[in-house]
């Protein structure tokens, strides 16, 4: 029984391209995130939703869209993909937030390895 | 935001207790201390968290300073398994670039 899962493991594309990668969790958690690890395994937080609403953007490219369909699902969808998108995205999920703060346990999916050629 | 500093690596030889040491001096009173591992090519794990007080689990224990403004995480007993990268994070989902820690047959 996977918690938090990806789709695709790894996705290989060219420049200019527009891909999806999907998450799903099974956890019945109501908040979840996209991190993305770069070459340097520096992990940054990109997105976090709440419930379908979306709670943080840490200031990432107009290109990067996520998009709730359901509680238990995040996906990502990037535009016009460059050199510079290459990396591992994770997906993660967690319990609701208690007054905003984030003390709750985050699960983690297995990663998505994007390389943009 | 409060920010947490790692040695950038640990070696320990197997079945010996690792204790990976992190900082964070500029902690709010209510951020909790968030302990997570990222074996190799899988995403991070979970592993303890805390606010004040030390904290056992089936992983590890934590032990927190009495000011808060640093933390251990300690490994009982090292296996080759717990080579990991370990990051601690405060609760503004910032992670640093943690401890890659090493364990020797």
């Amino acid at each position: 029984d996977t918690a938090v899962s990806q789709t695709p493991k790894y996705l290989v594309t060219q420049m200019g391209n527009d891909k999806s990668i999907k998450c799903e969790q099974n956890l019945g958690h109501d908040t979840m995130y996209w991190y993305k690890q770069d070459s340097k395994k520096f992990l940054k937080i990109m997105f976090s939703y709440n419930n379908k609403e979306l709670i943080i953007n840490e200031t990432v490219p107009n290109r990067f869209s996520p998009k709730s369909p359901d509680k238990a699902h995040l996906n990502l969808h990037i535009n016009s993909l460059e050199l510079g998108d290459s990396a591992v995205y994770f997906c993660a999920s967690s319990l609701p937030l208690a007054g905003g703060r984030y003390e709750e346990t985050q699960y983690f999916g297995p990663g998505t390895r994007l390389l943009v050629l | 935001d409060a920010k947490t500093t790692q040695p950038n690596s640990m070696e320990s030889n197997e079945e010996e207790p690792v204790h990976l040491p992190c900082n964070h001096s500029t902690i709010s009173g209510t951020d909790y201390i968030h302990w997570y591992r990222q074996l190799p090519s899988q995403g991070p794990e979970y592993v303890i968290h805390g606010l004040t007080s030390n904290v056992n689990n089936r992983m590890a224990s934590l032990a927190i300073a009495e000011d808060r403004k640093s933390s251990t995480l300690i490994l009982h007993r090292a296996t080759l398994r717990d080579a990991a990268v370990y990051y601690c994070i405060l609760s503004k989902l910032i992670f640093g670039t943690g401890t890659r820690l090493q364990v020797f047959p």
